[in-house]
């Protein structure tokens, strides 16, 4: 088993729905949890990053953590055509610099 | 703030050669890199930690005598990729944070190796 799975994809939704992404991890030692963006040829961007259970906000972004379910999620509101790209969940526990990726989701939002 | 750079962008070069790939961090400075590689549509695979005036940290199957890793100041680390094979080409990614905020680690725009 994985440390961390994320589902591949690929999603295509509509412009203007709501997306939902979703990692889940299996080592409860984990106290980070981040959220990255990365367009085709390019490095990854960081979004969001959280260490707490609850939900962050961010413009269109929100970041939840259930750390009792050991699940992430990211959504998207009124997702745009720019939006469309590969986003990594990643990970890291207290005494590490390492992170963790997920595999990523290939998201494609649809004019 | 937080920009990472690298260069070259892309290089072609033949078996056999060696290329040196640099990573600077441009308005921090940043005690550890990370120097990533990432195969087509798959996830960032982590080669080994760089520490700025100490030896690398290599991950578990990464040949070190293979992608030399020096880090000579605070804001640049190289990779060299000595003798490149054509399984040598990917697309190598480095990473920085800035100190006391590990979970904020800013990448590079990548490098694009073909090794022909």
């Amino acid at each position: 088993q994985k440390e961390v799975e994320q589902d591949p994809g690929p999603l295509s939704v509509p412009e203007g729905a709501i997306v939902s992404l979703n990692c889940t991890y299996s080592n409860s030692a984990f106290q980070y949890f981040m959220w990255y963006r990365q367009y085709s040829r390019k490095g990854p961007e960081l979004l969001m990053y959280t260490y707490s259970s609850g939900n962050k906000e961010d413009g269109r972004f929100t970041a939840q953590v259930d750390k009792s379910s050991k699940y992430i999620s990211l959504f998207i509101r009124d997702s745009q055509p720019s939006d469309s790209a590969t986003y990594l969940c990643a990970m890291r526990d207290f005494g590490n610099e390492k992170l963790t990726f997920g595999t990523g989701t290939r998201l494609t939002i649809i004019p | 703030g937080a920009v990472v750079s690298q260069h070259p962008s892309r290089v072609i070069c033949k078996s056999g050669t060696s290329v040196k790939i640099e990573c600077r961090s441009l308005d921090f400075q940043a005690t550890t890199m990370f120097w990533y590689r990432q195969f087509p549509k798959k996830s960032l695979m982590l080669m080994a930690t760089s520490n700025e005036g100490s030896k690398a940290t290599y991950e578990q199957g990464v040949e070190k005598d293979k992608f030399l890793i020096n880090h000579a100041s605070l804001t640049l680390s190289t990779l060299t990729v000595t003798s490149a094979h054509p399984e040598d080409s990917s697309f190598y990614i480095c990473s920085a944070y800035i100190a006391g905020k590990a979970y904020e680690q800013y990448f590079g725009p990548g490098t694009r190796l073909t090794v022909t």
